[in-house]
């Protein structure tokens, strides 16, 4: 089976550029996160959705950045404008919504370079 | 304060040994507790549940103490394969189902 897929792999990009990374979760999950980890601050999560719905987006940074879910199979986060700072590791993760608790799958990431 | 709180080591052990990790949590209403492995440049997978009667799977022993708010991952006869980063993850008693990760504890083990 096909894990949580993300893409790009790797971006780099310049300041004040608008940057779109994209989400693929595992088919039949309900749940869809969107966490970023640095060295300095860890993993953080930033958004999360339950069937397509945004739950609680209060990790997100700033206004620069938004997610959307169009439907149950793929996911954007968006960054626009770019800034040095939003360089990290941007994971995407999965999981049913059935049960209180659900083990969380994670795709492989995003690493974002913003020069 | 942070949520969750883990010494980041590195953690630098012999193959065969015992090691340790320790994680605090500050919101004692916390449901649901979790260990997750991460190794280099890869992403987070889960590796263990941590119940309130301890638990273990194999070479891996959690550990769950709610009066001291406290959680432990003690690996036995550690392997070079055990290298990588262990992350505590709790999930709040708040109804989220969004979960709080601590920066993680490094773990190096060498021939």
């Amino acid at each position: 089976d096909a894990g949580v897929i993300q893409s790009p792999r790797h971006e780099v990009t310049e300041m004040g550029q608008e940057v779109t990374l994209r989400c693929k979760p595992i088919s039949g999950h309900n749940s869809l996160f969107w966490y970023r980890q640095t060295m300095m601050r860890g993993l953080e999560l930033l958004i999360y959705f339950n069937n397509n719905v945004p739950i609680d987006d209060s990790g997100m940074p700033e206004d620069r950045f938004s997610a959307k879910m169009p439907n149950a199979s793929f996911s954007t986060l968006k960054i626009q404008p770019s800034e040095p700072r939003d360089s990290a590791v941007y994971f995407c993760a999965s999981s049913p919504l059935s049960g209180s608790y659900n083990e969380q799958f994670f795709g492989p990431g995003t690493r974002l370079t913003v020069l | 304060r942070k949520e969750v709180e883990q010494d980041p080591g590195p953690f630098n052990v012999p193959e065969g040994a015992t090691v340790a990790f320790n994680c605090t949590y500050s919101n004692s209403a916390s449901q649901s507790f979790f260990w997750y492995r991460q190794d280099c440049r890869k992403e987070p997978k889960l590796l263990m549940s941590v119940y309130s009667s301890g638990n273990e799977d194999g070479r891996f022993t959690a550990q769950l103490n709610r009066a001291s708010q406290y959680i432990s991952l003690l690996i036995r006869d550690s392997k070079l394969s055990d290298s990588a980063t262990y992350l505590c993850v709790v999930k709040p008693g708040t109804g989220r189902r969004a979960l709080t990760f601590g920066s993680g504890t490094r773990l190096q083990v060498q021939p």
